[in-house]
């Protein structure tokens, strides 16, 4: 069954710092979701991408947080500049469908020093 | 706004006990609701969604728009329900896809 992957599985990355996480969605879906989950906090929506522009951004999602599609297969979210309060587990989804479930990744861990 | 609420952190039963998972959402409109799951060391998974009314793995979840509930439910566990369990309502209009999710409850299922 064809599956989202997410990578790397865990980044450790100075406070300040531009960190980029990266996911492959499943290959005919057109719908591209981030989600993150801080621990011990419920999963919280990011933001959605369809037709190559966000639909729609979470308060959380703001100008340090940028996503882009930059080829036919990677779906990135990139932090410019990193703050203690970014770490968390990041999940990526993708849907064939804007209602349709959507299908999640294994997450990255993001841990901010 | 929308929010979803899962009263119960821990939820530990023994083995052939029946099950239920409560969640209470609050939306304006015509939601749909999901259950997701989270087996340990595995990612999310969709576990069922109300329009479909199926059962998966035994569980089922019907959804009650007079108590604005979608509780999971199940007549009796087994060890591998064990596992993080998740509420989730998308919306429609601006919000369609956009996932909002209760802060889970973790199912445990005694031998």
């Amino acid at each position: 069954e064809p599956e989202v992957t997410q990578t790397p599985s865990h980044q450790v990355t100075q406070m300040g710092q531009e960190v980029i996480l990266r996911c492959v969605p499943i290959s005919n879906h057109l719908y591209f979701y981030w989600y993150r989950q801080i621990l011990g906090q419920k999963v919280e929506f990011l933001v959605s991408f369809y037709n190559n522009e966000i639909s729609e951004k979470s308060e959380i999602f703001d100008d340090q947080f940028s996503v882009e599609r930059p080829d036919g297969s990677n779906f990135t979210l990139k932090i410019r500049s990193t703050k203690l309060e970014d770490s968390a587990m990041y999940f990526c989804a993708s849907s064939d469908r804007g209602n349709q479930p959507q299908h999640f990744g294994d997450g990255t861990r993001l841990s901010i020093l | 706004a929308q929010r979803v609420t899962q009263p119960e952190k821990l939820l530990s039963v023994f083995k052939g006990a029946p099950v239920e998972l409560k969640c209470n959402y609050s939306y304006s409109g015509s939601p749909e609701l999901f259950w997701y799951v989270q087996y340990s060391r595995q990612r999310l998974q969709l576990l069922l969604r109300h329009i479909s009314r199926e059962s998966i793995k035994g569980f089922t979840a019907d959804l009650n728009k007079g108590e604005t509930s979608f509780h999971l439910k199940k007549p009796f566990a087994q060890e591998e329900d064990s596992a993080m369990y998740y509420c989730a309502l998308s919306g429609g209009g601006t919000s369609y896809g956009k996932l909002t999710f209760g802060q889970g409850t973790i199912l445990t299922v005694h031998p």
